[in-house]
Parts: C-alpha cells; sequence; structure tokens
C-alpha cells in the first residue's frame, strides 16, 4: 500500500541553524501539506502546496519557513533559522482527493 | 473560524467496555469529517471518515462514527474496547473541497483498563 514517508525520523539542531524536513508524498496526489505538533498540543496545520505554489498557509508559517517541491517526488520544509519554539512533531500529508495521508512525522528539537 | 471540540482530554475505559468519544465542530457547511488515531511517538492514522451519503460511517478496527448535522457533531464509538486501543484521538473537519486544511481538535487521550 502506498504510503507518505519522511525523513529524518528525528532531528537534533542548534538555535539559529536552517533545518530541511523531507517527505516523499503518494505518487499520484496533488496535493501537499505540512502540520505540527507541539509536544502536548494539537495538530496544527503549516502550509498547502498545489500546483507547485502555496494555496494557503497559516499565521505560524512566517517568513523563516519555505516549502518546495524540487522534483516529482520531494516535498520539503525549510526553516530557515530555528528558535526554540519550532520544537515539534512535523507531519507532511498528501491527498488526491479529500482524504489526506499522513507521514510518520519528524521530530524536531532545537537546542 | 472552523473549530473542533473534543470535550474530553482523557477517558479511562475498561476492557471490553463500549466506548463513545465525542466531537462537536462549528462550520459554516457541512464540512469533510474525519477520525485519527496516534499511537504514542507515532503519526497519525485514518480510522474512519464521513463525506457525504449515510450519517453512520464504518472504519477500521471495529470503529464507527455517526455524523449528526443538527448537533454539529461526529462521535466516534466502539461496543467493546481492547487494550491496544489505547491512543490518543484526534477529530477533524475540513471544508468539502479538494486540497483544504484540516482543521484538528485537542485529541482525546483513551487509557484502557484490564
Amino acid at each position: 500500500e502506498p504510503e507518505v514517508t519522511q525523513t529524518p525520523s528525528h532531528q537534533v539542531t542548534q538555535m539559529g541553524q536552517e533545518v530541511i524536513l523531507r517527505c516523499v508524498p503518494i505518487s499520484n496526489h496533488l496535493y501537499f501539506y505540512w502540520y505540527r505538533q507541539i509536544l502536548g498540543q494539537k495538530v496544527e496545520f503549516l502550509v498547502s502546496f498545489y500546483n507547485n505554489e502555496i494555496s494557503e498557509k497559516s499565521e505560524i508559517f512566517d517568513d523563516q519557513f519555505s516549502v518546495e517541491r524540487p522534483d516529482g517526488s520531494n516535498f520539503t520544509l525549510k526553516i530557515r533559522s530555528t528558535k526554540l519554539e519550532d520544537s515539534a512533531m512535523y507531519f507532511c500529508a498528501s491527498s488526491e482527493f479529500g482524504e489526506q495521508f499522513f507521514g510518520p512525522g519528524t521530530r524536531l528539537t532545537v537546542l | 473560524a472552523q473549530s473542533v471540540t473534543q470535550p474530553d482530554i482523557h477517558i479511562t475505559v475498561s476492557e471490553g467496555a463500549s466506548l463513545e468519544l465525542r466531537c462537536n465542530y462549528s462550520y459554516g457547511a457541512t464540512p469533510y469529517l474525519f477520525w485519527y488515531v496516534q499511537s504514542p511517538g507515532q503519526g497519525l492514522q485514518l480510522l474512519l471518515k464521513y463525506f457525504s451519503g449515510d450519517t453512520l460511517v464504518q472504519g477500521i478496527k471495529g470503529f464507527e462514527a455517526e455524523f449528526k448535522r443538527s448537533q454539529s457533531s461526529f462521535n466516534l464509538r466502539k461496543p467493546s474496547v481492547h487494550w491496544s486501543d489505547a491512543a490518543e484521538y484526534f477529530c477533524a473537519v475540513a471544508p468539502m473541497e479538494y486540497g483544504n486544511k484540516l482543521v484538528f481538535g485537542a485529541g482525546t487521550i483513551l487509557r484502557v483498563k484490564s
């Protein structure tokens, strides 16, 4: 069964460093998303991406964040200068129609 | 703005007992409705979804949910809980269009006692 994959599973970084979180969505899906979940809190939407551009972004998704689909298979989330409060689990998701399929997540720890 | 309320933060049930997890949403029109389950340290697994049609939907692992438009609710049920059902459960909504974001509730942590 096709699935969304994410790498790495855990990333530790120093405050102020850039990180890139990688996702491989399901191959025939058209819509791509990033969500995050701070420990003990609910899952929050960051950004959606369709037809090679951002279709919607939340207020969390400020200028420090960017997304890219560099080739036909990968979908990346970049955080330019990480802050302590960026520590969270980041989930990638993809969809063809209404149902979103989630990856296993990347746990980002900012020290 | 869309919102999802899961009024129970924690629920504890005995193994073999029935379960109902509550979910209410606030949205201008009937949205797509979902229940996801998350085991500790794991990703989100879709249990079931409602798009249209029969308001009682069946999902995986013996779960079902009933959409009640008049109450703006989408409660999750299971007739007999197993110890392996212990996890966190999230209700989510999205507008009835493709490509729209999911709005999640705060989650309900289910504990199962033997």
